[in-house]
């Protein structure tokens, strides 16, 4: 059974750091990984999928990476802005089935 | 706007009575997911569609819930006899699986409050 963990579950950072995110899973036999981004309230929004295939993707300020060999993925942002406040969860097939398993999420502050 | 709509986005309900929620997917694609997000955890999956076919059901959709796709457009998502612990924001997604890439898009959600 597909498991995912989001380390930290909390941070809070100044504005204009760097940061990274962990993302852990134990199935590796994955098609994609996706990172979402989920609002107070809100619903969620795609910010990068990554396929297995790949070992980067990039938008904008964000990259996220892959290890699918050692079950990691991290999410970068750089410069981190107020706006970027938000929930972040990183979600995966379960078992190479479409239905996604998430993780619980680290919840971003970004204190100007 | 051509993203996913979920309606209503708030629903307040006692214990005992049914709900129902409807979701509209983004127009031809042909998957349709329900999850189940509670407050500090991600969403847990539910139940999906490719196009009218229900194809997996989560344990966690007990025999009080049931979902339908009719025409293979929009869903809807019954709740019966409501519990307290039905509270939660239920989630719809839609995608269109090409090869091995199914990204999803999800709609704003409907909380539900059971009182």
């Amino acid at each position: 059974k597909q498991e995912v963990t989001q380390i930290p579950a909390a941070l809070s950072v100044p504005e204009g750091e760097n940061l990274v995110l962990n993302c852990s899973f134990t199935d590796s036999a994955i098609y994609n990984l996706q990172w979402f981004r989920q609002d107070p309230g809100k619903g969620l929004t795609s910010l990068l999928l990554i396929q297995s295939s790949q070992r980067e993707q990039t938008s904008g300020r964000l990259n996220a990476s892959l290890d699918k060999s050692s079950g990691r993925s991290t999410l970068y942002i750089a410069a981190s802005q107020p706006g970027d406040s938000a929930t972040y969860l990183c979600a995966v097939p379960s078992s190479g089935n479409t239905p996604l398993v998430f993780g619980k999420g680290t919840r971003l502050s970004v204190i100007a | 706007d051509t993203g996913v709509s979920q309606d209503p986005r708030h629903k307040i309900t006692k214990r005992g009575q049914n709900v129902t929620f409807r979701c509209d997917p983004i127009s031809e694609h042909n998957r349709l997911y329900w999850y189940r997000q509670t407050l500090g955890q991600g969403p847990e999956f539910l139940t999906y569609f490719q196009n009218e076919a229900q194809l997996e059901k989560s344990r966690l959709l007990s025999d009080r819930f049931s979902a339908e796709r009719p025409k293979g457009s929009f869903s809807t998502l019954e709740i019966q006899r409501t519990e307290q612990g039905d509270s939660a924001m239920y989630l719809c997604a839609s995608s269109m699986r090409t090869g091995f890439t199914d990204t999803q898009y999800f709609g704003p959600g409907t909380r539900l409050t059971v009182l």
